[in-house]
């Protein structure tokens, strides 16, 4: 099946430091992957869409020069979260679609700790 | 975009009996999702029913829809201890956006 790995699984970093977060499809070719955002025992809000070669689509609210995504090849995007913040301390968690018949496979998220 | 609401938000069961949780959602569809998520881990995809089917199995798994009250319900027969995990409903939207439901925290005690 449709396979998402996603790196590193958990990360501590110190604020103003930046972090970059790696989404890869291992098995199929994605065109267009989704980042979300988990706050604790709360629901994933998404953040922005990952469009291989262009720029990304960000949701209402997402400071895009915070959270750079780069979509470079048809099996890696990533989320690069820069100057961190406590407040920015999450679950993030990416996805893909392996065909339009198919649910959305996701990645085993990364926990973000800023200290 | 509006999230979908999932009721309830916690369910407890014990090991055997049968759990029921219902999704909610705002707009035309044109299939709805179902994902369970382990605590601390990624989504995994359990079903996908599509907006003319009103039924749907998968093992132990029951999907119902009902476009006509925009609902949703999934039901886990005979559950176990490792049915412990979040579930949550999904409908994809424009660009193909998965828009979720708030979540049902279900526990299965032995």
């Amino acid at each position: 099946g449709a396979v998402v790995s996603q790196h590193p699984s958990w990360v501590i970093c110190k604020s103003g430091t930046s972090v970059k977060i790696e989404c890869r499809s291992l098995d199929f070719q994605a065109t267009t992957m989704f980042w979300y955002r988990q706050f604790p025992k709360q629901s994933l809000m998404l953040m922005a869409t990952s469009n291989e070669g262009s720029k990304a689509t960000y949701e209402q609210g997402v400071e895009k020069d915070k959270f750079l995504i780069n979509h470079a090849s048809l099996t890696l995007s990533t989320l690069t979260v820069t100057s961190a913040h406590p407040e920015d301390s999450s679950f993030y968690i990416c996805s893909a679609r392996a065909g339009t018949d198919y649910g959305y496979t996701f990645g085993s998220g990364t926990r973000l700790t800023v200290v | 975009s509006q999230q979908g609401e999932e009721d309830p938000q916690a369910l407890s069961i014990q090991e055997g009996e049968n759990a029921t949780m219902n999704c909610s959602y705002k707009t035309s569809i044109n299939n709805l999702q179902w994902y369970r998520q382990n605590s601390g881990r990624g989504l995994v995809h359990l079903i996908l029913i599509r907006s003319n089917e009103r039924e749907k199995h998968s093992g132990r798994l029951r999907v119902t829809l009902d476009t006509s009250k925009k609902s949703s319900s999934l039901l886990i027969t005979a559950s176990r201890a490792a049915d412990t995990a979040s579930y949550f409903c999904a409908t994809p939207g424009g660009g193909n956006k998965l828009t979720f439901g708030t979540g049902t925290q279900l526990k299965v005690e032995l």
